[in-house]
């Protein structure tokens, strides 16, 4: 398995531009979601789902968009890059019906910075 | 208050000592407990979860304080690979969200 998988590692983006961040799990999770992580600010989350077809805000969704057409992708988009979301990202999974079910496997993150 | 309270840090400690780190939460209806663990520039992994009655895995002990509202992780005989940023991560309510603290950094030397 290659558990949680995030692309790209890296991105520099300009202020205006739009742009995908990847997440794909192969572990047949239900639930993902995708937070932020700031210095001093913690993990905090941005949209989540709890399956295919169905998605909710987080506690900051502003700027971003996600969809979850398939059981395995969960991408997440920005809609017009902004300075204030220079972060690095990380996408996560769990399942509730499996093995721990609390336990929450992270991707490696993407590290976004908006000039 | 704030939903969960860590106290940053750093933790400088010299191998072999013992350190502890508590996590307060505000929400008494917080079901699920967990300390994560976060090395620099990488994911949270989960280190262990923590149960009502305290439960220990291997130099790591994990204990639950209902009444107080407040969890903690106590590392003994600490090693320099120990070196992290240590996560208290809650569970509320609604299964599909998980509530994470500012974390607790601890640096081992030798």
């Amino acid at each position: 398995n290659a558990g949680v998988t995030q692309t790209p590692k890296f991105q520099v983006l300009k202020t205006g531009q739009s742009m995908t961040l990847q997440c794909a799990q192969d572990m047949n999770h239900e639930y993902m979601s995708w937070y932020r992580q700031d210095p001093g600010m913690g993990l905090r989350l941005i949209h989540y789902s709890v399956g295919a077809g169905i998605t909710d805000q987080g506690e900051v969704p502003n700027g971003y968009n996600v969809s979850r057409s398939t059981t395995e992708d969960f991408p997440l988009r920005l809609l017009s890059a902004a300075p204030s979301q220079t972060s690095v990202y990380f996408c996560a999974s769990r399942s509730p019906g499996q093995g721990n079910p609390d336990t929450q496997y992270f991707g490696p993150g993407t590290r976004l910075t908006v000039l | 208050r704030k939903e969960v309270e860590q106290d940053p840090g750093p933790f400088n400690v010299p191998e072999g000592a013992t350190v502890a780190f508590n996590c307060t939460y505000s929400n008494s209806a917080s079901q699920s407990f967990f300390w994560y663990r976060q090395d620099c520039r990488k994911e949270p992994k989960l280190l262990m979860s923590v149960y009502s009655s305290g439960n220990e895995d291997g130099r790591f002990t994990a204990q639950l304080n209902r009444a107080s509202q407040y969890i903690s992780l106590l590392i003994r005989d600490s090693k320099l690979s120990d070196s992290a940023t240590y996560l208290c991560v809650f569970l509320t309510g609604t299964a599909s969200k998980l509530t994470f603290g500012t974390g607790t950094r601890l640096q081992v030397t030798l």
